[in-house]
Parts: structure tokens; C-alpha cells; sequence
């Protein structure tokens, strides 16, 4: 039971560069998210999806996409990375309602 | 719309001293709250949650009291340990505002030292 899997766990990115941050779950949970995390602004929700074929923006949605492609996997685009995008990327995912379980973050670099 | 203030850190402490990590919150609903802590390099992991006033979370010599009437939930420990150094998020999810979405503190950085 490896619980919530991020990739990749590092990346450096040029202005205009675009990639993909996969996740995965292995616990059955109906929920996934996406937050970023940077210095003295906590975690910030990006997408949510509460259910397979479902997805919701967040607090901060601009400058990304997401696709939920199965129960267990959903993914978070960046089409043109901006060095606004620096950040560490956590994925997280919930049965329960409101217990979230987090992947390890994926640390990418904007240039 | 939902809120959560925390203490900022860093907060030093020693080994064997008390802890305290002061959280309130602002909430339309009846929120559950939450204490969740990271590890360098780590993503978040839950220590102990409330979903209703007056409940007390507990786990591994942490507890945090959810008291309505102040709209708090502050995190205490006896008697901390350098493995407590970690960075510490206050976070609450809302009923009211549907789905299972957290709203998160700016957390708080804990070091122990011997």
C-alpha cells in the first residue's frame, strides 16, 4: 500500500516550458487535490476533483489544468510555466470527509 | 470566507519544555479542525483532529481543544522531543461550504534543541 505517489519529485522548468505532474492513489478514495505550498502562504488549493469525471478549481486555478483520468490518477498541467509557478506541489486525497492524505510534493523551479 | 491564523515561527524551544501553537479560525458553518505536521522533505501527514465544539483531539502526546466560543484550536504538548521538529499547519474544512475541501493556516516551524 504505497497510499498517495507523486512524480517527479524535482524539475526545472524554462519561462514557456510546459509539463505534466502526475498522481496516483492506491486507496480507493473518491477525492483528489492539488495545492502548492510557498513561504508564508500555508497551502493553497489549486484543483480539486471530488469525484472520477469530476474536477473544480480552487483558490488559485490560473495558469493550470487538470485531469482526473481514473479513480485512482489526477494529473495538474502547466501549458507555459511561469517563474510565478515556482513552487512544491502537493497532491492529497480523501475517503473520509475532510481527513486528507498528501503525496510527498513534487519541488519544481521556474526559470 | 473561511480563515485560519496561527502563530508564526520559528519557535525554539528545548527539549522537555511545553508547547504551545495558538490557531483561531473564522467559519459561516460548523467546521471540523484539523493539526496536520510535516517533516523536512515530507508532504503533510494528520496529528489529530476535532469535528465538533468541545472535542479533544489527541495523538502522540499532542492535544488540541476545539473551543467554539473563542474559535480556537490550540495545539499543546507536555514535554517535546528534537523528532518533534517539523513544521506545523492549522487547517479546517467547512460543511457549509461543501465538498471536502481544507483551508489551511500559514503553518508554524518547530525546533527542538537538545
Amino acid at each position: 500500500n504505497a497510499g498517495v505517489t507523486q512524480t517527479p519529485k524535482f524539475q526545472v522548468l524554462k519561462t514557456g516550458q510546459s509539463m505534466t505532474l502526475q498522481c496516483a492513489q492506491d486507496m480507493n478514495h473518491n477525492s483528489m487535490y492539488w495545492y502548492r505550498q510557498d513561504p508564508g502562504m500555508g497551502l493553497r488549493l489549486i484543483y480539486y476533483s471530488a469525484s472520477e469525471g469530476t474536477t473544480d478549481k480552487g483558490e488559485v486555478p490560473n495558469g493550470y489544468n487538470v485531469s482526473r483520468l481514473n479513480k485512482r490518477e489526477f494529473s495538474l498541467r502547466l501549458e507555459s510555466a511561469a517563474p510565478s509557478q515556482t513552487s512544491v506541489y502537493f497532491c492529497a486525497s480523501t475517503r473520509e470527509i475532510n481527513e486528507q492524505f498528501f503525496g510527498p510534493g513534487t519541488r519544481l523551479t521556474v526559470l | 470566507g473561511d480563515s485560519v491564523t496561527q502563530m508564526e515561527g520559528p519557535v525554539t524551544l528545548s527539549e522537555e519544555a511545553f508547547l504551545t501553537i495558538n490557531c483561531t479560525y473564522t467559519a459561516t458553518g460548523y467546521p471540523s479542525l484539523f493539526w496536520y505536521v510535516q517533516y523536512p522533505g515530507e508532504g503533510l501527514q494528520l496529528l489529530l483532529k476535532a469535528t465538533k465544539a468541545d472535542d479533544k483531539g489527541s495523538n502522540k502526546g499532542f492535544e488540541a481543544t476545539y473551543r467554539k466560543e473563542t474559535t480556537s484550536f490550540h495545539l499543546e504538548k507536555g514535554s517535546v522531543q528534537v523528532s518533534d521538529s517539523a513544521v506545523y499547519f492549522c487547517a479546517l474544512s467547512d460543511r457549509a461550504g461543501g465538498g471536502n475541501k481544507l483551508t489551511f493556516g500559514t503553518g508554524t516551524q518547530l525546533k527542538v534543541e537538545l
